[in-house]
Protein backbone atom coordinates (compact mmCIF):
# COMPACT_ATOMS: atom_id res chain seq x y z
CA UNK A 1 0.00 0.00 0.00
CA UNK A 2 0.95 3.67 -0.17
CA UNK A 3 -0.36 6.17 1.42
CA UNK A 4 -2.96 6.22 4.51
CA UNK A 5 -5.62 3.87 4.55
CA UNK A 6 -9.06 3.54 6.26
CA UNK A 7 -11.51 1.33 7.97
CA UNK A 8 -14.22 0.92 7.75
CA UNK A 9 -15.38 3.00 4.71
CA UNK A 10 -18.49 3.39 6.26
CA UNK A 11 -20.80 2.18 8.93
CA UNK A 12 -23.99 2.66 10.65
CA UNK A 13 -23.74 2.70 14.45
CA UNK A 14 -26.53 2.35 17.23
CA UNK A 15 -25.96 4.80 19.93
CA UNK A 16 -24.61 3.65 22.75
CA UNK A 17 -22.04 1.62 21.05
CA UNK A 18 -18.82 1.37 20.90
CA UNK A 19 -16.43 2.12 17.95
CA UNK A 20 -12.97 2.24 16.56
CA UNK A 21 -11.97 3.78 13.22
CA UNK A 22 -8.89 2.42 11.64
CA UNK A 23 -5.98 4.23 10.71
CA UNK A 24 -2.77 2.80 8.70
CA UNK A 25 -0.01 5.16 6.62
CA UNK A 26 2.95 3.63 5.44
CA UNK A 27 4.78 6.39 4.94
CA UNK A 28 6.83 7.15 8.46
CA UNK A 29 5.23 10.22 8.79
CA UNK A 30 6.07 11.08 12.18
CA UNK A 31 2.40 13.32 12.84
CA UNK A 32 -1.22 12.20 12.34
CA UNK A 33 -4.11 14.31 12.96
CA UNK A 34 -8.10 13.06 12.83
CA UNK A 35 -10.39 15.13 11.84
CA UNK A 36 -14.16 15.12 11.25
CA UNK A 37 -16.10 17.09 8.56
CA UNK A 38 -19.71 17.93 8.43
CA UNK A 39 -21.57 19.81 6.00
CA UNK A 40 -21.29 23.55 6.08
CA UNK A 41 -18.15 23.45 8.64
CA UNK A 42 -14.82 23.20 8.12
CA UNK A 43 -12.74 20.27 9.19
CA UNK A 44 -12.35 20.30 13.09
CA UNK A 45 -9.42 18.25 14.52
CA UNK A 46 -10.34 15.69 16.81
CA UNK A 47 -6.82 14.56 18.70
CA UNK A 48 -3.60 14.57 17.13
CA UNK A 49 -0.08 12.60 17.67
CA UNK A 50 3.10 14.65 16.82
CA UNK A 51 5.21 11.28 17.17
CA UNK A 52 4.78 8.30 18.88
CA UNK A 53 3.63 8.00 21.87
CA UNK A 54 2.36 11.46 22.60
CA UNK A 55 -0.94 12.58 21.63
CA UNK A 56 -2.93 15.53 22.14
CA UNK A 57 -6.52 17.12 22.06
CA UNK A 58 -7.85 19.35 18.98
CA UNK A 59 -10.77 21.46 18.60
CA UNK A 60 -13.35 18.91 19.36
CA UNK A 61 -11.74 15.70 21.52
CA UNK A 62 -14.77 15.26 23.88
CA UNK A 63 -16.70 11.57 23.31
CA UNK A 64 -13.06 10.68 21.40
CA UNK A 65 -10.02 8.92 22.16
CA UNK A 66 -6.75 8.07 20.25
CA UNK A 67 -3.21 6.45 21.34
CA UNK A 68 -0.42 5.68 18.98
CA UNK A 69 1.52 2.68 19.51
CA UNK A 70 3.67 3.07 16.85
CA UNK A 71 4.03 5.27 14.07
CA UNK A 72 2.17 3.47 11.47
CA UNK A 73 -1.09 3.50 13.39
CA UNK A 74 -3.59 5.99 14.75
CA UNK A 75 -7.04 4.36 15.86
CA UNK A 76 -9.84 6.29 17.03
CA UNK A 77 -12.28 5.20 19.40
CA UNK A 78 -15.81 6.52 19.87
CA UNK A 79 -16.64 4.87 24.05
CA UNK A 80 -20.43 5.78 23.41
CA UNK A 81 -21.74 6.84 20.26
CA UNK A 82 -24.27 9.66 19.96
CA UNK A 83 -26.31 11.18 17.06
CA UNK A 84 -23.87 14.02 16.80
CA UNK A 85 -20.85 12.12 15.73
CA UNK A 86 -22.73 11.23 12.87
CA UNK A 87 -19.92 12.32 10.35
CA UNK A 88 -16.96 12.06 7.66
CA UNK A 89 -13.80 11.39 9.29
CA UNK A 90 -10.06 11.84 7.98
CA UNK A 91 -7.26 10.42 9.12
CA UNK A 92 -4.35 12.48 7.83
CA UNK A 93 -0.55 12.60 8.68
CA UNK A 94 2.53 14.56 7.81
CA UNK A 95 5.87 14.31 8.15
CA UNK A 96 6.35 16.50 10.83
CA UNK A 97 3.99 18.76 12.84
CA UNK A 98 5.62 22.31 11.82
CA UNK A 99 6.48 24.67 8.82
CA UNK A 100 5.83 23.58 5.07
CA UNK A 101 4.76 20.25 6.01
CA UNK A 102 1.58 19.24 3.96
CA UNK A 103 -0.94 16.98 5.72
CA UNK A 104 -1.92 13.87 3.68
CA UNK A 105 -5.47 12.44 4.10
CA UNK A 106 -6.92 9.14 3.84
CA UNK A 107 -10.04 8.14 2.08
CA UNK A 108 -12.58 8.86 5.02
CA UNK A 109 -15.03 7.21 6.95
CA UNK A 110 -18.43 7.90 7.06
CA UNK A 111 -20.72 7.37 10.13
CA UNK A 112 -23.87 6.88 10.61
CA UNK A 113 -24.80 7.12 14.50
CA UNK A 114 -28.85 5.71 14.63
CA UNK B 1 -12.02 33.37 18.54
CA UNK B 2 -9.63 31.95 15.15
CA UNK B 3 -12.00 32.47 12.25
CA UNK B 4 -11.75 31.64 8.23
CA UNK B 5 -13.63 32.94 5.76
CA UNK B 6 -14.28 31.81 2.31
CA UNK B 7 -17.04 32.18 -0.36
CA UNK B 8 -19.52 29.46 0.33
CA UNK B 9 -20.02 28.80 -3.70
CA UNK B 10 -18.49 30.26 -6.90
CA UNK B 11 -19.36 29.55 -10.60
CA UNK B 12 -17.06 30.31 -13.60
CA UNK B 13 -17.32 29.02 -17.39
CA UNK B 14 -14.90 26.52 -19.14
CA UNK B 15 -11.40 28.37 -19.87
CA UNK B 16 -12.09 31.24 -18.02
CA UNK B 17 -10.34 32.41 -14.46
CA UNK B 18 -11.49 32.17 -10.91
CA UNK B 19 -9.92 33.65 -7.88
CA UNK B 20 -11.09 32.20 -4.60
CA UNK B 21 -10.65 34.47 -1.27
CA UNK B 22 -9.68 33.73 2.03
CA UNK B 23 -9.72 35.74 4.79
CA UNK B 24 -8.66 35.18 8.44
CA UNK B 25 -8.12 35.48 11.89
CA UNK B 26 -6.14 33.08 14.06
CA UNK B 27 -3.98 33.52 17.10
CA UNK B 28 -0.63 33.37 15.91
CA UNK B 29 0.22 32.55 11.99
CA UNK B 30 2.64 29.79 10.55
CA UNK B 31 1.84 29.60 7.20
CA UNK B 32 -1.31 29.04 5.01
CA UNK B 33 -2.90 26.14 2.68
CA UNK B 34 -5.66 25.67 -0.01
CA UNK B 35 -6.82 22.45 -0.43
CA UNK B 36 -8.82 21.07 -3.34
CA UNK B 37 -11.69 18.65 -2.27
CA UNK B 38 -13.70 16.76 -4.91
CA UNK B 39 -17.21 15.22 -4.26
CA UNK B 40 -16.69 12.21 -2.19
CA UNK B 41 -13.03 12.38 -1.76
CA UNK B 42 -9.93 13.23 0.21
CA UNK B 43 -8.64 16.83 0.43
CA UNK B 44 -5.32 17.05 -1.82
CA UNK B 45 -2.41 19.61 -1.53
CA UNK B 46 -2.10 22.36 -3.84
CA UNK B 47 -0.52 25.18 -2.67
CA UNK B 48 1.56 26.53 0.69
CA UNK B 49 2.46 30.61 1.74
CA UNK B 50 4.18 31.85 4.58
CA UNK B 51 6.10 34.86 2.86
CA UNK B 52 3.94 37.43 1.34
CA UNK B 53 3.55 37.27 -2.41
CA UNK B 54 2.56 34.91 -4.98
CA UNK B 55 3.31 31.55 -5.20
CA UNK B 56 2.56 30.15 -9.01
CA UNK B 57 2.52 26.42 -9.57
CA UNK B 58 1.25 25.72 -13.17
CA UNK B 59 -2.54 26.98 -13.63
CA UNK B 60 -3.01 27.57 -9.88
CA UNK B 61 -1.38 30.66 -8.03
CA UNK B 62 -1.52 31.61 -4.50
CA UNK B 63 -1.60 34.60 -2.98
CA UNK B 64 -0.66 35.83 0.90
CA UNK B 65 -1.09 38.74 2.53
CA UNK B 66 -0.25 38.75 6.25
CA UNK B 67 -0.87 42.19 7.27
CA UNK B 68 -4.45 41.91 5.62
CA UNK B 69 -5.10 38.12 6.95
CA UNK B 70 -5.93 37.47 3.31
CA UNK B 71 -4.85 35.18 0.36
CA UNK B 72 -6.51 34.23 -3.20
CA UNK B 73 -5.98 31.17 -4.92
CA UNK B 74 -6.18 32.03 -8.79
CA UNK B 75 -6.93 29.24 -11.14
CA UNK B 76 -6.47 29.82 -14.99
CA UNK B 77 -7.78 27.88 -18.18
CA UNK B 78 -10.60 26.28 -16.10
CA UNK B 79 -11.32 23.09 -16.61
CA UNK B 80 -14.07 20.80 -16.03
CA UNK B 81 -11.90 18.53 -13.66
CA UNK B 82 -11.61 21.58 -11.59
CA UNK B 83 -15.18 21.69 -10.04
CA UNK B 84 -14.35 20.72 -6.59
CA UNK B 85 -13.90 22.17 -3.20
CA UNK B 86 -11.36 24.22 -2.14
CA UNK B 87 -10.36 24.77 1.23
CA UNK B 88 -8.37 27.49 2.93
CA UNK B 89 -6.30 26.89 5.75
CA UNK B 90 -4.41 28.38 8.34
CA UNK B 91 -1.37 26.89 10.48
CA UNK B 92 -1.80 28.61 14.04
CA UNK B 93 0.53 29.70 16.95
CA UNK B 94 -0.10 25.84 18.13
CA UNK B 95 1.13 24.61 14.70
CA UNK B 96 -2.29 23.30 14.55
CA UNK B 97 -4.36 23.71 11.05
CA UNK B 98 -7.14 25.74 11.06
CA UNK B 99 -9.89 25.31 8.29
CA UNK B 100 -12.56 27.29 6.66
CA UNK B 101 -15.80 25.48 5.48
CA UNK B 102 -14.29 25.31 1.55
CA UNK B 103 -15.87 26.92 -1.58
CA UNK B 104 -17.27 24.82 -3.88
CA UNK B 105 -16.51 26.22 -7.63
CA UNK B 106 -18.77 24.82 -10.18
CA UNK B 107 -17.26 25.09 -13.52
CA UNK B 108 -20.17 25.71 -16.71
CA UNK B 109 -19.37 24.79 -20.49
Amino acid sequence: IAGITQAPTSQILAAGRRMTLRCTQDMRHNAMYWYRQDLGLGLRLIHYSNTAGTTGKGEVPDGYSVSRANTDDFPLTLASAVPSQTSVYFCASSAASGDSYEQYFGPGTRLTVT
Amino acid sequence: GQNIDQPTEMTATEGAIVQINCTYQTSGFNGLFWYQQHAGEAPTFLSYNVLDGLEEKGRFSSFLSRSKGYSYLLLKELQMKDSASYLCAVRDSNYQLIWGAGTKLIIKP
